[in-house]
């Protein structure tokens, strides 16, 4: 079956501009996580979203950036003013049990 | 506070034996994952311990040691396809968020 989708692949974009990237979880998964992984560091948390209840934002690292999922499925993250420190992949997860299954990454580069 | 270390880089010799540690440091813990993954592409899922002792699944086990706060992936028979980085990660009591290690880059040569 399908797995966890993201667009775009890559985006590049111009400091200051605001970007939205789209993740596509595998279907009937209830809980959706998204993840940055910097250039030669660990991926950390972001936001964690569970069927109908309040997002965990506990790892958003700063107000630019905003996440939500509408109809208990896809999910956009948002990231306003972007700054070169914004550069990194940023991946979603999916999971209904304890695995979760991760979408390909959407690669953000801020020039 | 949330520390999880294991080794920046690991080299092995195809047909060999390779261990990886991590050993973690967290508030709260659900269980210990393994992910494997390859340059540009997701992590996949590799094992997951919750309980002490040793979990074999194929040519690559994981083991657990609560008390210490410490793991370890063990890949036998190794192939060139295995290099790739190996990632430790602990997911948290509520909400099972999972927080990683620097990763281990392993280069397996022939």
């Amino acid at each position: 079956g399908a797995g966890v989708s993201q667009s775009p692949s890559n985006k590049v974009t111009e400091k200051g501009k605001d970007v939205e990237l789209r993740c596509d979880p595998i279907s009937g998964h209830t809980a959706l996580y998204w993840y940055r992984q910097s250039l030669g560091q660990g991926l950390e948390f972001l936001i964690y979203f569970q069927g109908n209840s309040a997002p965990d934002k506990s790892g958003l690292p700063s107000d630019r950036f905003s996440a939500e999922r509408t109809g208990g499925s896809v999910s956009t993250l948002t990231i306003q003013r972007t700054q070169q420190e914004d550069s990194a992949v940023y991946l979603c997860a999916s999971t209904v049990g304890w695995e979760q299954y991760f979408g390909p990454g959407t690669r953000l580069t801020v020039t | 506070g949330q520390n999880i270390d294991q080794p920046t880089e690991m080299t092995a010799t195809e047909g060999a034996i390779v261990q990886i540690n991590c050993t973690y440091q967290t508030s709260g813990f659900n269980g210990l994952f393994w992910y494997q993954q390859h340059a540009g592409e997701a992590p996949t899922f590799l094992s997951y311990n919750v309980l002490d002792g040793l979990e074999e699944k194929g040519r690559f086990s994981s083991f657990l040691s609560r008390s210490k706060g410490y793991s370890y992936l063990l890949l036998k028979e190794l192939q060139m396809k295995d290099s790739a980085s190996y990632l430790c990660a602990v997911s948290a009591p509520t909400g099972n968020m999972l927080t990683f290690g620097g990763g281990t880059r392993l280069m397996v040569k022939p």
